[in-house]
């Protein structure tokens, strides 16, 4: 099993949707979960980071965390055109060594 | 400056040469990580450094590769005796500490071996 899961897509939708992106992990330890946009042959931009479980808000983003599940979405309200990207969650419990431990990111097309 | 640079942004090598790739980061940030990113592939961790020390080198994929950090401030990844495989993506990343807190990459450099 590997350390994070993330289906890689196509995810295609309406623009307008609301979209859910999620990823789920074995590593109890994780403690810091970030979420990146990454467009196509460009580095990761941040898009959201929290830590331990909850819910975390900005514009159209949320983030939420469910350490008990191990599991953490990321919804998109009102998408756009210039949302499509490839999205990569991202974790780390704190401690540096390992760095960032990310998913292999979901590919997200939003139709005009 | 504002974000993490890294140079060159495109690099094309014939294999079997060296090559050095540079990432300089946020200003103020002491942890540095570099990352790989092959064709398909996640993000692949390679090494990081709080200030100017590396304490774990065991990410990096053979002992072709090496990365130094001088001044608290600019990285070098270098590859020796480039092969074929070591084409990739490579992203550098920073963050204000190692624990904890949001990593922001770079626009990374795309190695081609031929």
């Amino acid at each position: 099993q590997k350390e994070v899961e993330q289906d890689p897509g196509p995810l295609s939708v309406p623009e307008g949707a609301i979209v859910s992106l999620n990823c789920t992990y074995s590593n109890s330890a994780f403690q810091y979960f970030m979420w990146y946009r990454q467009y196509s042959r460009k580095g990761p931009e941040l898009l959201m980071y929290t830590y331990s479980s909850g819910n975390k808000e900005d514009g159209r983003f949320t983030a939420q965390v469910d350490k008990s599940s191990k599991y953490i979405s990321l919804f998109i309200r009102d998408s756009q055109p210039s949302d499509s990207a490839t999205y990569l969650c991202a974790m780390s419990s704190g401690g540096g060594a390992d760095g960032l431990t990310f998913g292999k990111g979901t590919h997200l097309i939003i139709q005009p | 400056g504002a974000g993490v640079s890294q140079s060159p942004s495109n690099k094309v090598t014939e294999k079997g040469k060296d090559v050095e790739l540079r990432c300089d980061p946020i200003s103020g940030h002491t942890a540095l990580y570099w990352y790989r990113q092959s064709l398909g592939q996640g993000l692949e961790f390679l090494i990081y450094f709080q200030g100017n020390s590396a304490p774990d080198k065991s990410g990096l994929p053979s002992d072709r590769f090496s990365a130094e950090r001088t001044g608290g401030s600019v990285s070098t990844l270098t590859i020796q005796r480039t092969q074929q495989e070591d084409s990739a993506v490579y992203l550098c990343a920073s963050s204000l500490e190692v624990r904890g807190t949001e990593a922001f990459f770079g626009q990374g450099t795309r190695l081609t071996v031929v």
